[in-house]
């Protein structure tokens, strides 16, 4: 199957500096990928749609210049937490479709951890 | 857009036994709809799925069943391992090209030996 990696896997950082998170699509073309974020024993809520090329579209309430959203490939979508604080602490995680388009693969998850 | 109602939240279940979690959504426009595992500190891992013009499908000890006039779906899980602790999401999406899985809140499945 599709296989969608992440890095790093965890990352703890200070508050006020910015994070950068890699979302990867291994074996297949991925133009269009979606971030998540996931609050301990909560669902997944989608943040933004990332498209290759092009603007990513994001869900109301979710900050654009704080999240910052590169696709610059066909395989690589970049989530950029800038001037992180306490409260952007979660489980991020990004997902791609694969071939068949509605199936949608995930990678295996970014924990931040802001101090 | 689209909600997702996920129940129950948590599953308690003997090993052996049978699990059912049920989810309801509310666009009519959804026609694909996967079932996720997740385990602790892991991304969702897709277990079955469905589409609008099944209305059954079945991997071994999974099922899936899908109402469509109802707008409800059902995960069904036989002969229940501890392995089969976790947390597992249901989600529709419109199958088109882009959109965004809408998941339910989770249910937490606990098999005990």
């Amino acid at each position: 199957g599709a296989v969608v990696s992440q890095h790093p896997s965890r990352v703890i950082c200070k508050s006020g500096t910015s994070v950068k998170i890699e979302c990867r699509s291994l074996d297949f073309q991925a133009t269009t990928m979606f971030w998540y974020r996931q609050f301990p024993k909560q669902s997944l809520m989608l943040m933004a749609t990332s498209n290759e090329g092009s603007k990513a579209t994001y869900e109301q309430g979710v900050e654009k210049d704080k999240f910052l959203i590169n696709h610059a490939s066909l395989t690589l979508s970049t989530l950029t937490v800038t001037s992180a604080h306490p409260e952007d602490s979660s489980f991020y995680i990004c997902s791609a479709p694969g071939p068949s388009m509605d199936t949608q693969y995930f990678g295996p998850g970014t924990r931040l951890t802001v101090l | 857009g689209e909600n997702v109602e996920q129940h129950p939240s948590t599953l308690s279940v003997q090993e052996g036994d049978s699990a059912v979690i049920k989810c309801t959504y509310s666009d009519s426009a959804s026609n694909y709809f996967p079932w996720y595992k997740q385990e602790l500190g892991k991304g969702p891992q897709l277990i079955i799925d469905i589409r609008s013009n099944v209305g059954e499908k079945k991997d071994q000890r999974i099922a899936v069943t899908l109402n469509k006039t109802a707008k409800h779906f059902s995960l069904h899980i036989t002969e229940t391992q501890p392995e089969d602790s976790a947390v597992y999401f249901c989600a529709a999406s419109s199958n088109q090209a882009g959109t965004a899985l809408i998941f339910g809140k989770g249910t937490t499945l606990s098999v005990s030996s």
